[in-house]
């Protein structure tokens, strides 16, 4: 059964530093998540992707993040100067299309930032 | 504001003691109900999705219902391996592609 799967699965960085995280969406899916969960609450929605450019984005989602795809396969979020509070796990997620509205999540990236 | 309401937050159940675990939610309007499981340290994974009031989805001991205000995640004759996190997320009309997530219930079957 195809998957979406995420690199690396832990991540340990300093503080202002940049990280890239990296998934691989299910093949043929054409929208892409990226989506947040900080220990203890609930998963938060950052950006949305489609047709190799962001449809909506978050309040989180400010100036220090962003996404890309650099090719046929790999979709990538990028922090560029890491805060403490970016510590979380990190999912991927992907969608068929417009009449499939299911989103299909990867295993997640765990961000610490010390 | 839209929200996406679970409870309760944790349930504690014996192995065969069936159970159902509530997501209410005030939203604008819906386009779609997502019921996920969660297991520690891991990503959501898919269980049903609803679109209408009165639709129903079923998998294994797992049965989900849609009212115009709730969804219902009834689970049969639980089992250990049913202990995770479920979550309930929302796709709003007029809100984009986004899913909207609950805190989830955190379900413990013991033997």
């Amino acid at each position: 059964e195809p998957e979406v799967t995420q690199t690396p699965s832990h991540q340990v960085t300093q503080m202002g530093q940049e990280v890239i995280l990296r998934c691989v969406p299910i093949s043929n899916h054409l929208y892409f998540y990226w989506y947040r969960q900080i220990l203890g609450q609930k998963v938060e929605f950052l950006v949305s992707f489609y047709n190799n450019e962001i449809s909506e984005k978050s309040e989180i989602f400010d100036d220090q993040f962003s996404v890309e795809r650099p090719d046929g396969s790999n979709f990538t979020l990028k922090i560029r100067s890491t805060k403490l509070e970016d510590s979380a796990m990190y999912f991927c997620a992907s969608k068929s299309g417009t009449v499939q509205e299911t989103q299909y999540f990867g295993p997640g990236t765990r961000l610490l930032v010390l | 504001e839209d929200q996406v309401t679970q409870s309760p937050e944790a349930l504690r159940l014996q192995e065969g003691e069936s159970s159902s675990l509530n997501c209410s939610y005030t939203v604008s309007g819906l386009r779609g109900l997502f019921w996920y499981r969660q297991d520690p340290g891991k990503g959501p994974e898919f269980l049903f999705t609803l679109y209408s009031a009165g639709e129903e989805k079923e998998k294994e001991r797992l049965k989900a219902t849609l009212t115009k205000k709730e969804s219902f995640l009834h689970i049969t004759a639980p089992k250990p391996e049913d202990s995770a996190t479920y979550l309930c997320a929302a796709l709003l009309t007029g809100g984009g592609n986004k899913l909207t997530f609950g805190t989830g219930t955190q379900l413990k079957v013991e033997l």
